[in-house]
């Protein structure tokens, strides 16, 4: 059965790098979402991508996020100079047209030390 | 803006005993979805909900979406220690392709053998 794959699991970064988070969302899906969920906290909406550009944004996705589709198959967050507050788990979802389901991925843990 | 309330916050239970988590919303659901956690850990898929009075069910765990489309409630018979984690519902919200997951906090179980 397809899946949303998501690289890597665990991230560590010191306070002020950029990191990267990979996810390869189902092939025939078209829209594709971030979550992040802070230990302990609620999953949060950060960013809904269609056709190529920003469908919503979150007050959380400022502009020290970003997000791309390189290619046909990754779909990609970038935080741009981390911070502590950043620490949190990354779930990247996708969905085909016409559906509601949202299919999550496994997660990315990133660390802010 | 739509919330989720689950209850209870946290529940245990003796190994063998039934048990119910409610998950209520201030708007009409279109789509509510239950995930299972472990603390830290990713979101594993348990059932949708679309209809009002549908009812899903996978092995021992039972799901309802009121026919108002405003509660869902999720049932574990005869509770294992397999079945102890945090239990998550997520309603879909927004309007045509605009979508994105809402979340409640969670239901922490545990399961005493």
């Amino acid at each position: 059965e397809p899946e949303v794959t998501q690289t890597p699991s665990h991230q560590v970064t010191q306070m002020g790098q950029e990191v990267i988070l990979r996810c390869v969302p189902i092939s025939n899906h078209l829209y594709f979402y971030w979550y992040r969920q802070i230990l302990g906290q609620k999953v949060e909406f950060l960013v809904s991508f269609y056709n190529n550009e920003i469908s919503e944004k979150s007050e959380i996705f400022d502009d020290q996020f970003s997000v791309e589709r390189p290619d046909g198959s990754n779909f990609t967050l970038k935080i741009r100079s981390t911070k502590l507050e950043d620490s949190a788990m990354y779930f990247c979802a996708s969905r085909v047209e016409g559906a509601l389901e949202q299919y999550f991925g496994p997660g990315t843990r990133l660390t802010v030390t | 803006s739509q919330e989720l309330e689950q209850s209870p916050q946290s529940l245990i239970v003796q190994e063998g005993k039934n048990l119910t988590i409610n998950c209520t919303s201030s708007k009409t659901l279109y789509g509510l979805y239950w995930y299972k956690q472990k603390y830290g850990e990713g979101l594993i898929f348990l059932m949708m909900l679309q209809k009002g009075g549908e009812e899903k069910s996978h092995e021992k765990i039972t799901a309802k979406l009121d026919e108002k489309k405003q509660q869902s409630s999720l049932h574990i018979t005869a509770s294992q220690p397999s079945h102890a984690g945090i239990y998550l519902c997520g309603a879909d919200i927004g309007a045509g392709n605009n979508r994105k997951l809402i979340w409640g906090l969670g239901t922490s179980l545990a399961v005493n053998p």
